[in-house]
């Protein structure tokens, strides 16, 4: 969607290396997510960030580490990729208090055989 | 952790007729949203209730958040092919950061 460019689209990896994820933002917003979403368990939210530098783990943390040093730029990254963490990831954002809305990326297809 | 049932998880039915998905919680919410995914995509807005009791309409799409803010349901009427999708129900609770979760998601059929 306009405003949030997800990177790359689709990868696969070997079991063991590192893969990160890119997620940019061109709307100013504040908050930024990472969630997975595999069948039957709908969208879980991995990490958060709630300024730069602020980040905060969600649900499905365990084997990924996030970084964001610009308000633009949220990191997703799997420091040793593991089969379980083949998934579609999607970024979002939002920017405003009380009712929260998300805006998301168009996901990033992750392979790791 | 907050859990959001959905139901059905999926849902085929004829064109025009009409169909209501559900969206459970045993937590109490300040804001409850619904999204539609279509293959390949991320999820897209349709609405977002905040008072309890409150109802929304979005042309043939009937959303109401419960009086205790803990479920909400989507009505639809008259569903066309265009209706597919996946249809998500997320949560937001207040007090703190805005994590926000997300249902189990029902998938919609709509066959011309």
């Amino acid at each position: 969607d306009a405003g949030i460019t997800q990177s790359p689209r689709h990868k696969v990896t070997e079991t063991g290396t590192p893969v990160t994820l890119r997620c940019h933002q061109t709307e100013n917003h504040r908050y930024m997510y990472w969630y997975r979403q595999d069948p039957g368990h709908g969208l879980r939210l991995i990490h958060y960030s709630y300024g730069v530098k602020d980040t905060d783990k969600g649900e499905v943390s365990d084997g990924y580490s996030v970084s964001r040093s610009k308000t633009e730029d949220f990191l997703l990254t799997l420091e040793s990729a593991t089969s379980s963490q083949t998934s579609v990831y999607f970024c979002a954002i939002s920017g405003s208090s009380g009712a929260n809305v998300l805006t998301f990326g168009a996901g990033s297809r992750l392979t790791v055989l | 952790t907050q859990l959001l049932e959905q139901s059905p998880q999926f849902l085929s039915i004829q064109e025009g007729e009409n169909l209501t998905v559900y969206c459970n919680s045993s937590s109490v919410f300040s804001s409850l949203q619904w999204y539609r995914q279509e293959p390949g995509e991320g999820p897209v807005l349709l609405v977002t209730v905040v008072t309890g009791g409150e109802v929304k309409k979005l042309k043939r799409l009937t959303f109401q958040f419960g009086d205790a803010r803990k479920d909400s349901s989507l009505h639809i009427t008259a569903a066309q092919t265009g209706d597919t999708g996946l249809y998500l129900c997320a949560g937001t609770n207040s007090g703190g950061y805005q994590k926000v979760t997300f249902g189990t998601g029902t998938k919609l059929q709509v066959i011309p």
